[in-house]
């Protein structure tokens, strides 16, 4: 199956700072999907994403389909963006969906 | 617009006993899927279910099985439970098939199975 790999595994900032997180991907998707897991577990959605570039407020997400890599942007870094995030992507070979390994965020004040 | 609500969001079994979560999917959604997450992974998709068929599954035995109602709503029963299945089990839908579409994603089910 399609390999999910995200960086780094874990990351601390200084409230206020930015960062960049990486989503490899190691086949042609349909779909990509960038989600934040509160510490409840509930996974919120940031950004649909298969191709392009797009903006929400402090967050941007950009995929390079061709080349099989996505990135998501956090900006000004606040205490409340601790936590999980994943990327997932739907393979085109089948409706299958697979979730990255994820990076451990924590942003102290 | 009515989120992904799932109940229960606590559950407790015993080894060997069977268990069924529920899901009802967001208002206009027609197609559900269902992942499991171990503690400190991602989430492992188990089946998709759409117009009342399965339609995609993830590596799970067949004691994972499922069912989607005509109001595209949805059930995950798990028999002969096994400690490993102890997980928080996730239901999302979606509102079209394949292609691309974007899931949305209830809170989850937290089960332990003693």
């Amino acid at each position: 199956g399609i390999q999910v790999e995200q960086s780094p595994p874990d990351l601390i900032l200084q409230e206020g700072a930015n960062s960049t997180l990486r989503c490899n991907f190691s086949d042609s998707v349909n779909n990509l999907q960038w989600f934040h897991q509160n510490p409840w577990g509930q996974l919120i959605n940031l950004f649909y994403i298969p191709s392009g570039t797009k903006q929400n407020g402090r967050l941007s997400a950009t995929t390079v389909a061709t080349e099989r890599y996505s990135l998501l942007y956090i900006s000004s870094s606040q205490t409340t963006d601790s936590g999980v995030y994943f990327c997932a992507v739907e393979v085109r070979t089948g409706n299958q969906f697979y979730f990255g390994t994820g990076t451990s965020l924590t942003v102290i004040p | 617009e009515t989120g992904v609500t799932q109940s229960p969001t606590h559950l407790i079994k015993t080894r060997g006993q069977q268990v069924t979560l529920r899901c009802s999917s967001q208002s206009g959604h027609n197609t559900v899927s269902w992942y499991q997450q171990a503690l400190g992974q991602g989430p492992q998709f188990i089946f998709q279910y759409y117009r009342e068929e399965e339609n995609g599954r993830g590596n799970f035995p067949p004691r994972f099985s499922g069912l989607q109602f005509p109001n595209y709503s949805s059930e995950l029963n798990v028999n002969a439970l096994e400690l490993d299945d102890s997980a928080l089990y996730l239901c999302a839908s979606s509102s079209s098939l394949g292609g691309g579409y974007e899931q949305y994603f209830g809170p989850g089910t937290r089960l332990t199975v003693t």
